[in-house]
């Protein structure tokens, strides 16, 4: 039984579309987070949310637009990808923010 | 300033042996402090969380804190080829809202 789910794994698109990543947790906690994960493995914090509110959005491109319907899900819409938009991003959740996280099993972005 | 500090070694120790792992952080009022286990293509996994001042043990793992010198370690006794992976450390943010990582420190544990 699953406890951080993120669907697609992989995912391969062409510069300019635009594409979903969904995440759903079961562990019921209120925090979840996508991070990225860049080519030299670097875990990067996009953006935290605490019961469906935004908390935190480190400086990520306005192209990158988190949703989150109720706070067993957190999906990341992002417009006009772009090369550099290439790595795996992971979803993760904690019973709060800054605690243990736990996270899904990535979703390798790649674009050509 | 780089907030989570790490030497991306790679760091090499025969089988059997004790791996130390070592990880620094900027932000003084940081009280929550973990280490991840990722392994190539997969996602991180918590191993340690620790606290307070001190060791905190866990089977062949210890987790060592000193927030006087901003500093946190793990150690892996006798160390199995199967430890061979990315070991990333982990603080809470200055806003209570996150984990920052370091960049980790890659483990080959030769048998």
């Amino acid at each position: 039984d699953t406890a951080v789910s993120q669907t697609p794994k992989y995912l391969v698109t062409q510069m300019g579309n635009d594409k979903s990543i969904k995440c759903e947790q079961n562990l019921g906690h209120d925090t979840m987070y996508w991070y990225k994960q860049d080519s030299k493995k670097f875990l990067k914090i996009m953006f935290s949310y605490n019961n469906k509110e935004l908390i935190i959005n480190e400086t990520v491109p306005n192209r990158f637009s988190p949703k989150s319907p109720d706070k067993a899900h957190l999906n990341l819409h992002i417009n006009s990808l772009e090369l550099g938009d290439s790595a795996v991003y992971f979803c993760a959740s904690s019973t709060q923010g800054g605690t243990e996280a736990f996270f899904g099993q990535g979703t390798r972005l790649t674009v050509v | 300033q780089k907030e989570v500090e790490q030497n991306s070694g790679p760091l090499s120790v025969p089988e059997g042996a004790i791996a130390s792992l070592n990880c620094t952080y900027s932000d003084r009022g940081s009280q929550s402090f973990f280490w991840y286990r990722q392994y190539s293509g997969k996602s991180p996994e918590l191993i340690m969380s620790i606290y307070s001042n001190g060791d905190k043990e866990d089977g062949r793992f210890t987790a060592q804190l000193n927030k006087a010198s901003q500093y946190v370690s793990l150690l892996i006794r006798d160390s199995q080829p199967s430890d061979s992976a990315t070991y990333l450390c982990a603080v809470n943010s200055n806003s209570g809202y996150a984990l920052n990582f370091g960049k980790g420190t890659s483990l080959l544990v030769t048998p």
